[in-house]
């Protein structure tokens, strides 16, 4: 069975800072993964995605992810952290099954940005 | 812009009770998800669907059933409501396919009293 890691909990940066949030995944096969980042009251939003190709995946507002396989990660980077970022991220990885990916999510980790 | 609509965002219900959370989207999408999700343990999967009438369950269907008789609508029955159940539970929606982005709803914060 496939399981997700993500071993921050919380994490503090302040604004204009970088950003690495860690993400280790269990899976047999090539996995499909995910970020997606809920900010609060708020529903899930898609970050990125990868499934094969360029190990380096952009994706909106200015995060990105790089696949590792030789680690198992798929951690989310951002070059310079927004206030607006604080929010809680969530790593996901699915297989295809079904007609559909189903998603193991990690427990999250909160982002707190200090001004 | 893809929808996914909880019908409620806030229920507060009695232990013993048969509970209805509803889910519809907009988008056509084959694939429905339900969700729930609790603090240090994030989403789990209860169930999905992938087309109308079908169902599969996920990493903690117990205490829970679905369905589905309609391709816009998703719902999660809670048989018989327990206070371990207070939570909250997330829809989402998705097209057939791989790799495919699931969209979900705001949400409904379940209390069980």
């Amino acid at each position: 069975a496939q399981s997700v890691t993500q071993p921050d909990i919380h994490i503090t940066v302040s604004e204009g800072a970088s950003l690495e949030l860690r993400c280790n995944y269990s899976y047999g096969a090539t996995p499909y993964l995910f970020w997606y980042v809920q900010s609060p009251g708020q529903g899930l939003q898609l970050l990125l995605k990868y499934f094969s190709g360029d190990t380096l995946v952009q994706g909106i507002k200015g995060f990105e992810a790089e696949f590792k396989r030789s680690q198992s990660s798929f951690n989310l980077r951002k070059p310079s952290v927004h206030w607006s970022d604080a929010a809680e991220y969530f790593c996901a990885v699915g297989p295809f099954t079904g007609g559909g990916n189903k998603l193991t999510f990690g427990t999250g980790t909160q982002l707190k940005v200090e001004l | 812009d893809v929808k996914v609509t909880q019908s409620s965002r806030y229920l507060v219900k009695r232990t013993g009770e048969k509970v209805f959370l509803e889910c519809v989207q907009d988008m056509d999408h084959e694939n429905m998800f339900w969700y729930r999700q609790d603090p240090g343990l994030g989403l789990r999967l209860i169930y999905f669907s992938y087309d109308v009438k079908m169902k599969e369950k996920g990493d903690i269907p117990e205490g829970y059933s679905v369905s589905r008789e309609k391709k816009e609508r998703f719902s999660l029955i809670l048989e018989s409501a327990s206070t371990n159940q207070t939570s909250m539970y997330l829809c989402a929606s998705s097209i057939l396919g791989q790799n495919t982005e699931a969209f979900f709803g705001q949400g409904t914060r379940l209390t069980v009293v």
